[in-house]
């Protein structure tokens, strides 16, 4: 069936440092990207995007790539700050099927001062 | 909270019981969703509809109902039959826009507890 894998699980990294988290989907008919911050105990939010038809987004310290051969993206984030901290989640939808969306499992994100 | 209204925050059940968690969107979305949220876990897909008076069952549906009278209203029914309610529940709703599907607006989430 559908499916979206991320890694890694928990990620540690040093203020000012990079992160990166990976994401692999299943459907190759899937050709929207979004992802999600969840901060403790509160409601995930939609923090960035991607649509098939493009391979890199960025908003700020934020980035997207998209590997459509592949079928891999990925969340990048610069000069991380504590408040970075929290759990990422990616997704996988496809505007053919309706509004159904798979999500990965998350990656819980540190960030050292 | 952004358009998509969860009630109550915290609710607590007896075993046995069936309660009934409220999602409200003033979004105008087509979509809406219920979600369940382990400690520590991932979401997992528990019923969707994608239009009034229609719904499919998500992944973990068992124990579980939902109805879809108006558009605005989505709540979801945790019955008796769902042997490990405790839970983070969160609503969303999304929409399409000339095709173009959109990222979800989740709500602020109901925290049940049974005891």
């Amino acid at each position: 069936g559908e499916n979206v894998e991320q890694h890694p699980s928990t990620l540690s990294v040093q203020e000012g440092d990079s992160a990166v988290i990976k994401c692999t989907y299943s459907d190759s008919a899937s050709n929207y990207f979004p992802w999600y911050k969840q901060e403790l105990g509160k409601r995930p939010q939609l923090i960035i995007d991607i649509r098939s038809n493009v391979g890199e987004k960025k908003d700020q310290r934020i980035a997207v790539t998209l590997n459509k051969t592949a079928k891999h993206f990925s969340l990048h984030i610069t000069e991380t700050q504590p408040e970075d901290s929290a759990v990422y989640f990616c997704a996988a939808s496809k505007e053919a099927g309706g509004f159904k969306t798979i999500f990965g499992a998350g990656t819980r994100l540190f960030v050292k001062a | 909270d952004g358009g998509i209204t969860q009630s109550p925050k915290y609710l607590f059940r007896k075993e046995g019981q069936n309660v009934t968690l409220s999602c409200e969107q003033n979004l105008n979305h087509d979509a809406m969703y219920w979600y369940r949220q382990d400690p520590g876990q991932g979401l997992r897909l528990i019923y969707y509809s994608q239009i009034v008076n229609d719904f499919q069952k998500g992944d973990i549906a068992e124990g579980y109902s939902v109805s879809r009278e108006k558009k605005e209203s989505f709540p979801l029914t945790v019955t008796s039959a769902q042997k490990n309610p405790t839970a983070f529940y969160l609503c969303a709703s999304s929409t399409k826009n000339r095709g173009r599907i959109f990222g979800y607006t989740f709500g602020s989430g109901t925290r049940l507890t049974v005891v």
